[in-house]
C-alpha cells in the first residue's frame, strides 16, 4: 500500500546549525509533495510545497529537495531557532487521487537547543 | 491565525452522548475536510466536502456523521463514540478538491470516558 515515512521520529539540533528532515514515499507516480510543521495545541501549518516537475524549491529559510529517483524528499531549515521546534510532516498527493487524499507522514519532531 | 476555526478546542464526553464539532472558514476555499490525528498514527483523512456536496467518505463507522450546510461551514455529529475514537479532530479547507495546499484548523481534542 501506499506509505510516506520519515527516517526519524525525533531530532535534536543546536540553535544556529541547519536542520535537514528526511521523509521517504512510496508512489513513483505522486506529483505534489508538501511540508507541515504543527506546533503544539496547534494545527499543522503549510511551510512549503513542490511539483514533481522540480527538484528544488526554496522559501524563507527553508528548502524542499525532491529526489524523485529514490523517493525522497527533504526539509532543510537554515539556522534553526528555537521557534522552529515543532513536528513536521510530509505528504504526498497521489495522482491517482482527486477528493483530497494527502497522504501524511508519521512526522519528525524537531527539538532546538539553545 | 490560519484562517479556519474550530469549536470546542477541548471536548470529554461519555459514550452515550451526542455531541457536535464545528468548523469555520473565513478564506474563500469552497472544499472542506475532517481528519483524524491519534498519538504515533499519520493524520487519517476521514470526509471531504467540495461545494457543499460529500466527495468522500473514508471508511468512517456511522457514528460520526458529517454535515456541511453551506461552503463556510463543517460540522461533526458524534454519538455513541468508543474510547478509541479519542483523538485530535482537524478540519481544514482548501480551493479546489484535489486537497493540495490545505489550511488546517487548531483542532478539538477529544476524550471518550
Amino acid at each position: 500500500g501506499e506509505s510516506v515515512g520519515l527516517h526519524l521520529p525525533t531530532l535534536s539540533v543546536q540553535e544556529g546549525d541547519n536542520s535537514i528532515i528526511n521523509c521517504a514515499y512510496s508512489n513513483s507516480a505522486s506529483d505534489y509533495f508538501i511540508w507541515y510543521k504543527q506546533e503544539s495545541g496547534k494545527g499543522p501549518q503549510f511551510i512549503i510545497d513542490i511539483r514533481s516537475n522540480m527538484d528544488k524549491r526554496q522559501g524563507q529559510r527553508v528548502t524542499v529537495l525532491l529526489n524523485k529517483t529514490v523517493k525522497h524528499l527533504s526539509l532543510q531549515i537554515a539556522a534553526t531557532q528555537p521557534g522552529d521546534s515543532a513536528v513536521y510532516f510530509c505528504a504526498e498527493n497521489p495522482p491517482s487521487s482527486n477528493t483530497g487524499k494527502l497522504i501524511f507522514g508519521q512526522g519528525t519532531t524537531l527539538q532546538v537547543k539553545p | 491565525e490560519t484562517g479556519v476555526t474550530q469549536t470546542p478546542r477541548h471536548l470529554v464526553m461519555g459514550m452515550t452522548n451526542k455531541k457536535s464539532l464545528k468548523c469555520e472558514q473565513h478564506l474563500g476555499h469552497n472544499a472542506m475536510y475532517w481528519y483524524k490525528q491519534s498519538a504515533k498514527k499519520p493524520l487519517e483523512l476521514m470526509f471531504v466536502y467540495s461545494l457543499e456536496e460529500r466527495v468522500e467518505n473514508n471508511s468512517v463507522p456511522s457514528r460520526f456523521s458529517p454535515e456541511c450546510p453551506n461552503s463556510s461551514h463543517l460540522f461533526l455529529h458524534l454519538h455513541t463514540l468508543q474510547p478509541e475514537d479519542s483523538a485530535l479532530y482537524l478540519c481544514a479547507s482548501s480551493q479546489g478538491q484535489s486537497g493540495e495546499k490545505l489550511f488546517f484548523g487548531s483542532g478539538t481534542q477529544l476524550s471518550v470516558l
